[in-house]
């Protein structure tokens, strides 16, 4: 069964900081990998998506992810954190192929930006 | 602009009284998916339907149930909800072979 294990259910940073959140996956096959994204109040909004080609993917809002198979990593960053970016994150696998997304979600990271 | 919808926002019921909940696309995409957010945990899948076809997680209990009249409307049943289906309950949609998810913006569902 597919996975993902997120370290740590709260950071806090500066804002003008480096932002990590830290993403662990578990899969029998090359995954598909994302990144969402919950404002408060809303649903979650994709980030950016892993699928098999470049390992450095590029999202929306400034956010990238790299995928590091010897690792089984796939953390998130952004150079400098800004206040909008307080949200919570979900990093999360799918199973490729098929006509629907079987995804499959970590537990969640609160990012708290401190002025 | 299109978009996933959810209604309504928060939906308050009693111990063992049935509710629905409802949510409604304009993409016009094939598959939508049901999932329960508790409290500081992960989104899980509850099931789905791609086109008519429903397709339930085998963990998911049998006093959740689903009803996708047509392509834009899907309806989650709670036939007798108990204090621990208390959660946010998430719509999302998807194309066949496309690996985005959209999300509607959630029902908080309380149950005293």
């Amino acid at each position: 069964a597919q996975s993902v294990t997120q370290l740590g259910s709260h950071v806090s940073v500066s804002e003008g900081a480096l932002v990590l959140l830290r993403c662990n996956y578990s899969s029998s096959v090359p995954p598909y990998l994302f990144w969402y994204v919950q404002y408060p109040n809303q649903g979650l909004q994709l980030l950016l998506k892993y699928t098999s080609a470049a390992t450095l993917v590029k999202g929306i809002n400034g956010f990238e992810a790299e995928f590091k198979k010897s690792e089984t990593s796939f953390h998130l960053t952004k150079p400098s954190a800004h206040m909008s970016d307080a949200a919570e994150y979900f990093c999360a696998v799918s199973d490729p192929g098929g006509g629907y997304q079987k995804v499959t979600f970590g537990t969640g990271t609160k990012l708290q930006v401190i002025p | 602009d299109a978009m996933v919808i959810q209604n309504p926002r928060y939906q308050v019921t009693q111990f063992g009284k049935p509710v629905t909940l409802s949510c409604s696309q304009t993409l016009n995409h094939n598959v939508m998916y049901w999932y329960q957010q508790k409290s500081s945990q992960a989104p899980k899948l509850l099931f789905h339907y791609y086109d008519k076809d429903f397709n339930n997680e085998a963990d998911t209990p049998d006093n959740f149930q689903s009803r996708r009249p047509n392509t834009s409307f899907c309806f989650l049943d709670i036939r007798s909800p108990g204090l621990g289906d208390a959660a946010m309950y998430l719509c999302a949609t998807s194309r066949p072979g496309y690996e985005k998810l959209f999300f509607g913006s959630g029902t908080q569902l309380s149950v005293l």
